[in-house]
């Protein structure tokens, strides 16, 4: 069965430029996370989703971030406009529920803003 | 507030012996879950072992067990007969199962070099 799938894995963009992240779940999850990861700050949850729900998305860190899931196969992670503060490794996972099943994660998307 | 802490910033462990990374966790929630995930240098983060709080008994995932001794709040890694492609950051997590839904709460990992 294929895991979580992101793309894209690699992205380099210039400050003040727009950032589309994209992720598909596993079939048949209907929980979906997005992490990013920092040297500083380790990994932390940005938002969540639930049966195409955000549930929580106390972890945005601000306005330029904003995520989206019009379907239960797809999910948008957009950063408008991108600051190199941005630069991490942002990652999708996706679980069968959100009672402490267990979530899979994708590869990652690294991201540099320049 | 809930917090996971390893305190290892870096191990080292000859090939084929065994490894504990330590992970202690801090929650009042009853209801929680302990993950393990390992992190190779590719990046990617893989999902090793689970225990759930009320879990009698320790979980284990072939070369992988979970020492869970929940009255110190510790729920250390063991790996024995470690091998070469165990080298990676490993990340041990926490979940509330009934409060803040499926956050995942990490701690800083702790990077394991396997020598030959």
């Amino acid at each position: 069965d294929a895991g979580v799938i992101q793309s894209p894995r690699h992205e380099v963009t210039e400050m003040g430029q727009e950032v589309t992240l994209r992720c598909k779940p596993i079939s048949g999850h209907n929980s979906l996370f997005w992490y990013r990861q920092t040297m500083m700050r380790g990994l932390e949850l940005l938002i969540y989703f639930n049966n195409n729900v955000p549930i929580d998305d106390s972890g945005m860190p601000e306005d330029r971030f904003s995520a989206k899931m019009p379907n239960a196969s797809f999910s948008t992670l957009k950063i408008q406009p991108s600051e190199p503060r941005d630069s991490a490794v942002y990652f999708c996972a996706s679980s069968s529920g959100t009672g402490g099943e267990t979530q899979y994660f994708g590869p990652g998307t690294r991201l540099l803003v320049l | 507030a809930q917090k996971i802490t390893q305190t290892q910033p870096g191990m080292f462990v000859q090939e084929k012996e065994a490894v504990t990374l330590d992970c202690t966790y801090d929650t009042s929630d009853p209801s929680y879950g302990l993950f393990w995930y390992k992190q190779p240098s590719s990046g990617e983060m893989i999902f090793l072992i689970y225990q759930g709080s009320y879990d009698q008994q320790n979980a284990t995932e072939g070369r992988y067990s979970l020492n869970f001794q929940k009255a110190r709040k510790s729920a250390n890694l063991v790996i024995s007969a470690s091998q070469l492609g165990d080298s990676a950051m490993y990340f041990c997590a926490m979940i509330l199962i009934y409060n803040q839904g499926g956050k995942l709460i990490f701690g800083q990992g702790t990077e394991l070099s396997v020598k030959p």
